[in-house]
């Protein structure tokens, strides 16, 4: 079974600037979710999807960062303009979506600010 | 208040030691709870699910929980080098449709040979 696929890996930009991360969750799992693990922190959820519905993105910066997900499966998540504390690891996972308890996480995306 | 404390470590233990990991968190709403494995540059992985208290093995690994007192362990007897990494216990409530994890900051594990 393949995993969680995020691209780029890494990606490096000066603030001000806008970006872009891209993600597929495992076939079949209608809940997808961004989070953001900052160095030293652990991960903070940005926004959860069941499928094309947001269910939560009450922690996303909905000023500068957005969020879709077309046809229930691909992600994309952008931040426009970056500022310097967006430097961080973006992390997609995706579970069922039923009362399954396990998130499955992707590699995730380093940002680095500058 | 952080709704999940964690120790950041970092911790150092000889190969074969018995670790002990721990958080404490103030959700009373939490009922499902798990630690996650997070080796450098990659993505956290499940490594124990427990549900409400109790006692949970597999393998190498117990997970408790103790709600009463808020706070949930992780054991790691006989460690292994290949046990470096980052322990992350993650939780969230009992509701469907509400599968939001609370992570806590993660405790770095070094094994040493």
């Amino acid at each position: 079974e393949a995993g969680v696929a995020q691209s780029p890996r890494y990606k490096i930009i000066e603030k001000r600037q806008s970006v872009a991360f891209w993600c597929n969750p495992i076939s079949g799992h209608a809940t997808l979710y961004w989070y953001q693990q900052i160095l030293g922190q652990g991960p903070k959820l940005l926004i959860q999807f069941q499928n094309n519905g947001v269910v939560d993105d009450s922690q996303l910066p909905k000023d500068r960062f957005s969020a879709e997900r077309l046809k229930g499966v691909d992600s994309t998540l952008k931040i426009q303009p970056a500022k310097l504390e967006d430097s961080a690891v973006y992390l997609c996972a995706s579970s069922l979506g039923d009362t399954s308890y396990e998130q499955y996480f992707g590699p995730g995306t380093r940002l680095t600010v500058t | 208040q952080k709704e999940v404390e964690q120790d950041p470590g970092p911790l150092s233990v000889p190969e074969g030691a018995i670790v002990s990991l721990n958080c404490t968190y103030s959700n009373s709403a939490f009922q499902y709870f798990m630690w996650y494995r997070q080796y450098s540059r990659k993505g956290p992985e499940l490594l124990m699910y427990t549900y409400s208290s109790g006692n949970k093995e597999d393998g190498r690994f117990t997970a408790q929980v103790d709600k009463s007192s808020k706070y949930i362990s992780l054991f790691i007897r006989d460690s292994q080098p290949s046990d470096s990494a980052t322990y992350l216990c993650a939780m969230r409530p009992r509701v469907f449709g509400n599968e939001k994890l609370t992570f806590g900051t993660g405790t770095r594990l070094t094994i040493i040979p």
